[in-house]
C-alpha cells in the first residue's frame, strides 16, 4: 500500500495542551504535507516539507521529517477548542503523479 | 471568493442510475483530481488530470470516468450506481503535480 499510517488514531487533549500526531511511509518522497479537515468540509493544506529539510514551523505549528525513519511528526502547541479537526498526512512520493494520503488523526480539543 | 467549488453538496439516488458531479476552480490551476473517502475518512486518489494527460487510477470502476470542458472544470460522471459507490467526493486542484491542493468541500452521494 503506498498510503501513510497516522498515529494515533485519536486523540483528546484539554485546550491549552500540545498534541502530537505522527506519520509514517514507506517509499521515498519528495515532499510530505499536513492537512487538516473539519467535520463536513474539505481538506484544508497546513504545511509542506521537502525532502531535504528536517523541521518547519508555522505559527502554532511544527512538523519534523526524518527520511531515514521515513516519518514525520505534526505538533500542535497551545491547543485551541477551534483545532477539533482531522489532521491528515500525505506524501508526493518519487516517480508519482499524486499525493498518498495517510488514515488520519482525529483531535479533539476540550474547552 | 470560493476557491474550489462543487454541486450539488448532498446526492441521494438509487441503485443503477446515472449521475454527475461538477467542479469548478479559479485559481488557474493547471491540474485537477477526484478523490473518494470512505466511511472511514480514508482518502483514495481516482483520477489526476491536466490539460495535457489523464491518470487515472487503475482499481477505479469504468463506471467513473471524469470530463473536463476546459482547464477551470472537471466533472465526474458515474454510470450504474452501485452500493457501494455510496461515499464522499471530493475535487482539488494544485499548480503542478506535488504542490499543495485546495479541495472543495465534498460532495456526500448517497446510494438507496
Amino acid at each position: 500500500s503506498q498510503q501513510g499510517e497516522e498515529d494515533p488514531q485519536a486523540l483528546s487533549i484539554q485546550e491549552g495542551e500540545n498534541a502530537t500526531m505522527n506519520c509514517s511511509y514507506k517509499t521515498s518522497i519528495n515532499n510530505l504535507q499536513w492537512y487538516r479537515q473539519n467535520s463536513g468540509r474539505g481538506l484544508v493544506h497546513l504545511i509542506l516539507i521537502r525532502s531535504n529539510e528536517r523541521e518547519k514551523h508555522s505559527g502554532r505549528l511544527r512538523v519534523t521529517l526524518d527520511t531515514s525513519k521515513k516519518s514525520s511528526s505534526l505538533l500542535i502547541t497551545a491547543s485551541r477548542a477551534a483545532d477539533t479537526a482531522s489532521y491528515f498526512c500525505a506524501t508526493f512520493q518519487t516517480g508519482a503523479n499524486n499525493l498518498f494520503f495517510g488514515t488520519g488523526t482525529r483531535l479533539t480539543v476540550i474547552p | 471568493d470560493t476557491a474550489v467549488s462543487q454541486t450539488p453538496k448532498y446526492l441521494v439516488t438509487q441503485m443503477g442510475n446515472d449521475k454527475s458531479i461538477k467542479c469548478e476552480q479559479n485559481l488557474g490551476h493547471d491540474t485537477m483530481y477526484w478523490y473518494k473517502q470512505d466511511s472511514k475518512k480514508f482518502l483514495k486518489i481516482m483520477f489526476s488530470y491536466n490539460n495535457k494527460e489523464l491518470i487515472i487510477n487503475e482499481t477505479v470502476p469504468n463506471r467513473f470516468s471524469p470530463k473536463s470542458p476546459d482547464k477551470a472544470h472537471l466533472n465526474l460522471h458515474i454510470n450504474s450506481l452501485e452500493l457501494g459507490d455510496s461515499a464522499v467526493y471530493f475535487c482539488a486542484s494544485s499548480q503542478i503535480d506535488g504542490e499543495p491542493q485546495h479541495f472543495g468541500d465534498g460532495t456526500r452521494l448517497s446510494i438507496l
